[in-house]
């Protein structure tokens, strides 16, 4: 059973272009749920999905942030006109359905830009 | 929200001591507590969690405390290992939350040979 998958690992933007990140939950996770963790800093919540739903997106700037989780395929972290202050890891993580405590984490897309 | 604070931010040991670290959260409805680590470059891994019903649960040389009333709860490695050095993040859940966990900032640990 692989792990939660993201890629691509690492992305480099200039300013005012999009990043895209995606996720691969592992297989029968249907929850799923981005963190950014900027240098030296905790794990921050962004928003956290089901397929097809937004369920709560709390921790999610209101402007130039987005995030999908359609019925086929990834969850999509989208990131429209990146600033430098968006340089960050960000991890995403999935729980099993029936189980909604535990999350398991994916090994993060770095996201620096120039 | 909640708003989970952590220390220490940084904990230096001998390998063979133990090591304790605290964590303080705000939100007396939270009721689940997991205890990450990360390495240097990877992703975290949950190492152990304890449920609000539960005041101690142990798991080989880990074991995690729970104090509802003073709303702290700790981590404590016992016997450590080079191996154990990493960032460790505790974090809590409020069951309202959407499922969302909040992290406090990590304690970088180092167990010296």
């Amino acid at each position: 059973n692989a792990g939660v998958m993201q890629n691509p690992r690492h992305l480099v933007r200039r300013r005012g272009q999009e990043a895209r990140l995606r996720c691969s939950p592992m297989k029968g996770h249907s929850h799923v749920y981005w963190y950014r963790q900027l240098p030296e800093e905790g794990l921050k919540f962004m928003v956290y999905l089901q397929k097809e739903n937004i369920i709560d997106e709390s921790g999610m700037p209101k402007e130039r942030f987005s995030a999908e989780f359609p019925k086929e395929g990834p969850s999509i972290l989208r990131i429209q006109q990146v600033v430098r202050g968006d340089s960050a890891a960000y991890f995403c993580a999935s729980s099993p359905s029936g189980n909604y405590n535990e999350q398991f984490f994916g090994p993060g897309t770095r996201l620096t830009v120039l | 929200g909640e708003n989970v604070e952590q220390h220490p931010s940084t904990l230096s040991v001998q390998e063979g001591d133990s090591a304790v670290i605290k964590c303080t959260y705000s939100d007396s409805a939270s009721n689940y507590f997991p205890w990450y680590k990360q390495e240097l470059g990877k992703r975290p891994q949950l190492i152990i969690d304890i449920r609000s019903n539960v005041g101690e649960k142990k798991d080989q040389r880990i074991a995690v405390t729970l104090n509802k009333t003073a709303k702290h709860f700790s981590l404590h490695i016992t016997e450590t290992q080079p191996e154990d050095s990493a960032v460790y993040f505790c974090a809590a859940r409020r069951p309202d939350s959407g499922y969302a966990l909040n992290f406090g900032k990590g304690t970088s640990l180092l167990v010296t040979p």
